[in-house]
């Protein structure tokens, strides 16, 4: 989910677990979803992207799911391993006027236990 | 990893300073961006290019303005670095609709 003040959600699992972090957007114009990771000190890492004429994409070991009804992006990650540590966030093109501009969301900080 | 490079990485300043940051590609993407990341905030844009010496405005431009004189060089310069500007800067290259690779940022604190 997004973040409220400065604190990130966060989400807690044990390695080997599937993890799923979820994402609200907010412009139903969204043509174009991406998902980054962050890991500390580090620049966002693209994960994987979906257009709005899908319902669900696969990666290696990671799935994303859009819902246009509700305007709710998840991504989920299987089998989660400790590398797997890092802040996840979600990015729309359709809210800043034009669709080769992102909006990026405040990110998940996902920690897996090992 | 896109070929993306930025310079400095770490950089201390005083209040009033120019600051000028580099972003250098190897991709020959059309497109290049600045953002910032700060606690609480995401990552904003700042300014982006869409090609040789044509740029625009982001959501956070105050105080920041660009340069693109090549394809593969996006310069980001703070006239006069206040410590509301201390962050960490990031710059992303694109091709256009589609996926943005970012460089390893540049960590500014303005004293």
């Amino acid at each position: 989910g997004e973040s409220v003040g400065l604190h990130l959600p966060t989400l807690s699992v044990q390695e080997g677990d599937n993890s799923i972090i979820n994402c609200a957007y907010s412009n139903s114009a969204s043509d174009y979803f991406i998902w980054y990771k962050q890991e500390s000190g580090k620049g966002p890492q693209f994960i994987i992207d979906i257009r709005s004429n899908m319902d669900k994409r696969q990666g290696q070991r990671v799935t994303v799911l859009l819902n246009k009804t509700v305007k709710h992006l998840s991504l989920q990650i299987a089998a989660t391993q400790p590398g797997d540590s890092a802040v996840y966030f979600c990015a729309e093109n359709g809210s800043g006027g034009s669709n080769y501009k992102l909006t990026f969301g405040k990110g998940t900080l996902l920690t897996v236990n090992p | 990893d896109a070929g993306i490079t930025q310079s400095p990485r770490h950089k201390v300043t005083e209040t009033g300073t120019p600051v000028t940051l580099r972003c250098h590609q190897t991709e020959n993407h059309r497109y290049m961006y600045w953002y910032r990341q700060d606690p609480g905030h995401g990552l904003r844009l700042i300014h982006y290019s869409y090609g040789v010496k044509d740029t625009d405005k982001g959501e956070v431009s105050d105080g920041y303005s660009v340069s693109r004189s090549k394809t593969e060089d996006f310069l980001l310069t703070l006239e006069s670095a206040t410590s509301s500007q201390t962050s960490v800067y990031f710059c992303a290259i694109s091709e256009g609709a589609a996926r943005q690779y970012f460089g390893p940022g540049t960590r500014l604190t303005v004293l």
